[in-house]
C-alpha cells in the first residue's frame, strides 16, 4: 500500500508569484484534504476535494485553489504569494466510508516566501 | 465555529505518565482525534473517539466526554521517542474536516 506523497518536499518563492503543490492519495482513498501549518501552531483546514469537487472551505481568500484528477491525485495552487503563506502544506487522503474517519497525512511542503 | 485549547508544553521525565487535556467549545460534533507530529514531520493517528468514555491503545489512551466539551490523552511508560506535539483535533461532519488545536509539545527527559 502506498502512502500518501507530496512534493516538492520544499519550495523558495518571492512575494506576488504563483505556486502549485501536488498531492497523490494513499491507494484506495477518494478524499483528499489541504491543511496550513504554521510554525508552532496547528495546521489549519484549506479545503477538502472529493470525486474532482471541492467539498468544503476554510477561512482562505480565493487566490488559494486546487484541483482533484480522476485518479485523486490533487493540486493546491497559491497565487499572489504573501510573506504569511510561509508555512508546511500537508495533504491528506481518506477513504469516504462508514467508520473510516482517519486521514492519512504526507510529510507535507515546506514553502517559504522571501 | 469551534475552539480548541490546550496546554502550549508539559515535560515529564522517561518512564512517568503525562496527561494532555483539550478542551473545545463546537456547535456541531462528529468526533475528537488525537494526532503526534514530530518536529519537521506530517502528522500521524494516535486515536479517535466519538463516544463518551476511555479508548486504550497499547501505551496511548484517550478519553471524551462530549458533556463537558472535554478530552484527554494519557501518554503512560513515557519514552524518549515521545518527545513530539500532540494536536487535539474535531471534526464536525461525517466528511473528515479536521480542525486542530496548537498542538501541546511534550518534552520527555532521561
Amino acid at each position: 500500500e502506498t502512502g500518501v506523497t507530496q512534493s516538492p518536499t520544499h519550495l523558495i518563492k518571492t512575494r506576488g508569484q504563483q505556486v502549485t503543490l501536488r498531492c497523490s492519495s494513499q491507494s484506495g482513498h477518494n478524499t483528499v484534504s489541504w491543511y496550513q501549518q504554521a510554525l508552532g501552531q496547528g495546521p489549519q483546514f484549506i479545503f477538502q476535494y472529493y470525486r474532482e469537487e471541492e467539498n468544503g472551505r476554510g477561512n482562505f481568500p480565493p487566490r488559494f485553489s486546487g484541483l482533484q484528477f480522476p485518479n485523486y491525485s490533487s493540486e493546491l495552487n497559491v497565487n499572489a504569494l504573501e510573506l504569511d503563506d510561509s508555512a508546511l502544506y500537508l495533504c491528506a487522503s481518506s477513504s469516504r466510508t462508514p467508520g473510516a474517519n482517519e486521514q492519512f497525512f504526507g510529510p507535507g511542503t515546506r514553502l517559504t516566501v522571501l | 465555529g469551534q475552539n480548541i485549547d490546550q496546554p502550549t508544553e508539559m515535560t515529564a521525565t522517561e518512564g512517568a505518565i503525562v496527561q494532555i487535556n483539550c478542551t473545545y467549545q463546537t456547535s456541531g460534533f462528529n468526533g475528537l482525534f488525537w494526532y503526534q507530529q514530530h518536529a519537521g514531520e506530517a502528522p500521524t493517528f494516535l486515536s479517535y473517539n466519538v463516544l463518551d468514555g476511555l479508548e486504550e491503545k497499547g501505551r496511548f489512551s484517550s478519553f471524551l466526554s462530549r458533556s463537558k466539551g472535554y478530552s484527554y490523552l494519557l501518554l503512560k511508560e513515557l519514552q524518549m521517542k515521545d518527545s513530539a506535539s500532540y494536536l487535539c483535533a474535531l471534526t464536525t461532519d461525517s466528511w473528515g474536516k479536521l480542525q486542530f488545536g496548537a498542538g501541546t509539545q511534550v518534552v520527555v527527559t532521561p
